[in-house]
């Protein structure tokens, strides 16, 4: 079965870094793209980040573009977030979700893990 | 870039009661649009892609329709577990930026 588990997050100083990873099984990795969602406590969805199954292309939302670096291993299976100048704003529970195909939808998500960004 | 509102935000309906979001893109995204529900304390889950096709196993009181800019999620007839928040997300161009939601209670 489809497994997705994130990985990473944890308190961290606004300005510091952190790195998120997400272990995927049960599918081939290699062959779907992958996202990163996030959600503030109490908050809506807001989607992070992308990467295509080969890593060709990566798109993120204005807030962290120059921040946040989205990339993955598929010898792995993982896929990674590394956050840079972190903000207080950043504080969040970080998903890594699964995009089944084209105009197909976030078919699974992890668990999340949580991030906060606090001094 | 593209932005996503959703009406009502919430909304209380009766057991039995057809329910029904509207999600609008500002400008015109053809059918790339999903719906997703997110219980409380839980992962979001995802319902309808492509505007109108339903995910496997979800039931088929779900239903999505429209295309361009305006959308909608109908539940035929609440039950108790439908109890969620309910949120649309664009696919094109790169951005895959979600509505507000809209919070789905049983009155």
């Amino acid at each position: 079965q489809v497994q997705l588990v994130e990985s990473g997050g944890g308190v961290v100083q606004p300005g510091r870094s952190l790195r998120l990873s997400c272990a995927a099984s049960g599918f081939t990795f290699s062959s779907y793209g992958m996202h990163w969602v996030r959600q503030a406590a109490g908050k809506g969805l807001e989607w992070v980040a992308s990467i295509w199954y080969n890593g060709s292309n990566k798109y993120y939302v204005d807030s962290v573009k120059g921040r946040f670096t989205i990339s993955r291993d598929n010898s792995k299976n993982t896929l990674f977030l590394q956050m840079n100048s972190l903000r207080a704003e950043d504080t969040a529970v970080y998903y890594c979700a699964r995009e089944g195909g084209w105009n197909y939808g976030f078919d699974y998500w992890g668990q999340g893990t949580l991030v906060i960004v606090s001094s | 870039d593209i932005q996503m509102t959703q009406s009502p935000s919430s909304l209380s309906a009766s057991v039995g009661d057809r329910v029904t979001i509207t999600c609008r893109a500002s400008q015109g995204i053809y059918n790339y649009l999903a719906w997703y529900q997110q219980k409380p304390g839980k992962v979001p889950k995802l319902l309808i892609y492509a505007a109108s096709t339903l995910q496997s196993g979800v039931p088929s009181r779900f239903s999505g329709s429209g295309s361009g800019t305006d959308f909608t999620l109908t539940i035929s007839s609440l039950q108790p577990e439908d109890v969620a928040t309910y949120y649309c997300q664009k696919f094109n161009s790169g951005q895959f930026t979600f509505g507000p939601g809209t919070t789905v209670d049983i009155k």
